[in-house]
């Protein structure tokens, strides 16, 4: 089992639409957990944090479920700059925090 | 500003010619990582270093070298390039606290021939 899972897509939907993306972690150890945001071969960078009570950064919500040991990204009236591959992230407090990155799930929004 | 750099951002190469991509970063950083990212497989962690000379397989060493003599440089040696490490490399630094973020360089895509 791998120790981030997503679904890889990819997820084409119009503009406007809601999406939603989900990862599963598989150590209960992990103690934080990050999406990143991935352009067409670019380097990866942070889209946002995820507690446990949940945030919203504009159109954007993440959730935590700890015991499910489940992520999740909801993207809200989609934009034709949201398409990018989205990765899950989650920390391991192993080596100075490993970070674990999911194989990320892609996301086409169309006009 | 802020970065993490990385040269060369291209390169074509031939099986078994040593080859080395730097990687530096300026933001006083105590942990660095290089990456490799191939389809379907996502980004898997070849070395990590947690402070000076400090340095730790990741996931996908074999083939691969490093050296953290400096804070601020990680470079990821190649002593005899194969095919199959034709691939995107990513150098990427952090604090090395439990919830900050990782900042990538710009990436390297290596061609082995």
């Amino acid at each position: 089992r791998k120790e981030v899972e997503q679904d890889p897509g990819p997820f084409n939907v119009p503009e406007g639409a809601t999406v939603a993306f989900n990862c599963t972690y598989s150590n209960s150890a992990s103690q934080s957990f990050f999406w990143y945001r991935q352009d067409c071969r670019k380097e990866p960078k942070l889209l946002m944090s995820v507690y446990s009570s949940g945030n919203e950064d504009g159109r954007f919500t993440a959730q935590l479920n700890r015991a499910s040991q489940y992520i999740s990204l909801l993207i809200r009236d989609s934009k034709l700059s949201d398409s990018a591959t989205y990765l899950c992230v989650v920390k391991d407090p192993t080596g100075g925090f490993k970070t674990i990155f999911g194989a990320g799930t892609r996301l086409f929004v169309k006009a | 500003e802020a970065q993490v750099t990385q040269n060369p951002r291209y390169l074509i190469t031939v099986t078994g010619k040593k080859l080395t991509v730097t990687c530096s970063q300026n933001m006083n950083h105590e942990y660095m990582s290089w990456y490799r990212q191939d389809p379907g497989l996502g980004l898997r962690q070849i070395y990590y270093s947690m402070n000076v000379e400090v340095t730790d397989k990741g996931d996908v060493p074999e083939g691969y070298k490093v050296s953290r003599k400096e804070k601020r440089n990680f470079p990821l040696i190649l002593e005899s390039p194969s095919p199959n490490q034709t691939s995107l490399y990513f150098c990427a630094s952090n604090r090395g606290t439990v919830g900050d973020e990782q900042y990538f360089g710009p990436g390297t895509r290596l061609t082995v021939t």
